[in-house]
């Protein structure tokens, strides 16, 4: 089966500090890819689509300057939250679907951030 | 919008059946889905159905769906406690799906 990583499984970072999160599929190419954020007991919001090679589609009320998006390859997504506080903590889960495909989609384990 | 509900919590014995529900509210949902996730976990994805389609069976697993009453749901028979985890029912077009809140399947030896 295809598999998506993330890296790191978990982050502990100081206020004001910007923290990045790597979304890569292992054995597939994946141009688009979904970044999710998941707060505890609630379901999985969808923050934004990245594109490879292009920008990043952000979500109604997702700040694109705060969370930042990049998509170098066609196997590496990454987020970057910038100038975090203490309500960015939260469970961020990074998706991709193979090319071609249009029904699965393949999750990473998450991201655990905590900003204190 | 697109919005998918499902109960928060159930609660099944070991051996028994469980069933899962759901109700959305985009008619133009081609997939429904039904993911699992354990504790700190990502998700996996256990079934999905295309929406012209009523029942799907796999193994233990039986998705049912209504669409007039766009209402799915999820049998899981023989259920273990491996089975506890929280379920999420979801609903897609193309690529971009839209999740429940999760329903916390809690089995009991």
């Amino acid at each position: 089966g295809a598999v998506v990583s993330q890296h790191p499984s978990w982050v502990i970072c100081k206020s004001g500090t910007s923290v990045k999160i790597e979304c890569r599929s292992l054995d597939f190419q994946a141009t688009t890819m979904f970044w999710y954020r998941q707060f505890p007991k609630q379901s999985l919001m969808l923050m934004a689509t990245s594109n490879e090679g292009s920008k990043a589609t952000y979500e109604q009320g997702v700040e694109k300057d705060k969370f930042l998006i990049n998509h170098a390859s066609l196997t590496l997504s990454t987020l970057t939250v910038t100038s975090a506080h203490p309500e960015d903590s939260s469970f961020y889960i990074c998706s991709a679907p193979k090319d071609g495909q249009i029904y699965e989609q393949y999750f990473g384990p998450g991201t655990r951030l905590t900003v204190t | 919008g697109e919005d998918v509900e499902q109960s928060l919590f159930l609660s099944v014995r070991e051996g028994d059946s469980s069933v899962i529900n759901c109700t959305y509210t985009d008619s133009s949902s081609t997939y429904l889905y039904w993911y699992k996730q354990e504790p700190g976990a990502g998700l996996q994805l256990l079934t999905y159905i295309f929406s012209n389609m009523d029942m799907k069976q796999d193994q233990r697993l039986t998705v049912l769906l209504n669409k007039k009453d766009k209402h799915l749901s999820l049998r899981i028979a023989d259920t273990q406690t491996g089975d506890s985890a929280i379920y999420f029912c979801a609903e897609g077009g193309y690529q971009k799906v839209t999740f429940g809140i999760g329903t916390k399947l809690q089995v009991i030896p």
